[in-house]
């Protein structure tokens, strides 16, 4: 699985849409970028993935460059409970058997302030 | 729905102790896994499931064993513990159907970890 790059920690203003980066200038046609967070203490949760195309959710958008190189994870109103550490994956799309179990690196620890 | 559960959430343990780590999924996915999380660091795969009676090594299966009899339960066997199993630990569980399927369906949900102390 392509390696991906995040800045070790990020501040955002509360009401402030947050921009949080990652890299992966080594991702392969067929991997997907995922985003997961993972609130102190508790278990990691999934929050948005996508391809190539921008994609939406109710908790965030994701903005993928067009040469696939690195994207964006877009909250769009933080508020103080989306303090966490952030992690963006990049996995390949699986089909027919065989699990895989997710690379986490260190992630992006974003701090939203009051 | 209570989505994944452990047991359980704290337990400290002697050197040479055995334990088992208890996990349950009640949304019917075919695949499961356990991971560990040391401090500081992101995630690492010990085992995973794909299925009753199927198991894999995952990054890191030394000093672990599992066994899948059910769908919904996953436990985690410690033998000997060691104090370099001192960690918080997550179970997760994705649908995982096979062919053709969405990556939709990869998606992994966790459950709240155990945290592990051995002294």
């Amino acid at each position: 699985d392509a390696k991906t790059t995040q800045p070790p920690s990020m501040d955002c203003a509360e009401g402030r849409a947050a921009n949080l980066p990652c890299n992966h200038s080594t991702i392969s046609g067929n991997e997907y970028v995922y985003w997961y967070r993972q609130i102190h203490s508790q278990g990691p949760q999934y929050i948005i993935h996508g391809l190539k195309n921008n994609e939406t959710n109710e908790m965030a958008s994701l903005i993928i460059t067009e040469d696939r190189k690195s994207s964006t994870l877009i909250l769009p109103h933080a508020t103080l409970r989306d303090t966490a550490v952030y992690y963006c994956i990049v996995r390949p799309r699986r089909s027919g058997g065989g699990a895989d179990g997710l690379t986490f690196g260190k992630g992006t620890h974003l701090i939203i302030q009051p | 729905n209570a989505g994944v559960t452990q047991t359980p959430k704290f337990r400290i343990l002697k050197i040479g102790q055995s334990m088992t780590l208890q996990c349950t999924q009640d949304m019917n996915h075919n695949y499961m896994y356990w991971y560990r999380q040391d401090p500081g660091m992101g995630l690492k795969l010990i085992y995973y499931s794909v299925g009753a009676g199927i198991t894999d090594k995952g990054e890191v299966p030394n000093g672990y064993n599992v066994s899948r009899s059910t769908t919904e339960d996953f436990p985690l066997r410690l033998e000997l513990a060691a104090p370099s199993q001192t960690s918080v630990y997550f179970c997760a569980s994705s649908y995982g159907a096979s062919g053709r399927a969405s990556v939709g369906t990869d998606t992994q949900y966790f459950g709240p970890g155990t945290r592990l102390t051995v002294l």
